[in-house]
């Protein structure tokens, strides 16, 4: 089976750009979650949806903002990009977000 | 607030050696504890899991330990093997109706042959 899968792998962008990073979750999972992980930490917590409504916000500004569509996939959008936007962007999926998560590789974004 | 932290950044074993790695939280509404491995480039890699009505759990070459009474977590891990050398988080869940985790800041392993 499938793990979860992030698109794109890399992504460099430049100051005041927006960036869209995808996310298929694990074939009958209901739920994704978002995380930011910056060099030399654990992750942080940026979104969960499920079944399509947004079910927790982590404390992040709203140049960030997510979707999810009816076959469970999810975007991150990221508006106004910063320097400190730089990290790797991890998504999540579960059941139904109460239980474990299991995490894709990852989307590493670089802000120029 | 919540917070989870680990008490050793670095650990550095020696190969077929047993391996402790310590994480402490603060929030005692926590139901729900993970450990994760991360290798370099790649994203975090489920390892165990223990609800909090639970002391001790058992895997394959691990165990995870909790003591709710100190908020101590711990992952043993048994006859360490150079690919088991990776960064190790520990992850809190609050329950209720926050689903998030928590992460600390991890712990890198590093196993020597």
């Amino acid at each position: 089976d499938a793990g979860v899968t992030q698109s794109p792998t890399h992504l460099i962008k430049t100051r005041g750009q927006h960036v869209t990073l995808r996310c298929s979750p694990i074939s009958g999972h209901k739920s994704v979650s978002w995380y930011q992980q910056v060099l030399g930490q654990g992750p942080q917590f940026i979104f969960q949806y499920y079944e399509k409504e947004e079910r927790g916000r982590g404390n992040f500004p709203d140049r960030f903002s997510a979707r999810q569509f009816p076959n469970y996939s999810s975007e991150l959008n990221v508006n106004a990009l910063l320097l400190g936007d730089s990290a790797l962007y991890l998504c999540a999926s579960s059941l139904q977000g109460k239980e474990t998560q299991y995490f894709g590789p990852g989307t590493r974004l670089l802000v120029l | 607030g919540e917070s989870v932290g680990l008490h050793l950044p670095t650990l550095s074993v020696q190969e077929g050696d047993n391996s402790i790695i310590n994480c402490a939280y603060s929030n005692s509404a926590s139901d729900y504890f993970i450990w994760y491995k991360q290798e370099s480039g790649k994203g975090p890699q489920f390892i165990i899991d223990i609800r909090s009505n639970m002391d001790k759990r058992q895997g394959q070459r691990v165990t995870v330990l909790l003591n709710k009474t100190v908020k101590h977590l711990s992952l043993q891990i048994a006859a360490t093997q150079p690919g088991d050398s990776a960064v190790y988080f520990c992850a809190e869940n609050s329950g209720g109706s926050n689903y998030k985790l928590t992460f600390g800041k991890g712990t890198l392993l590093t196993v020597n042959p």
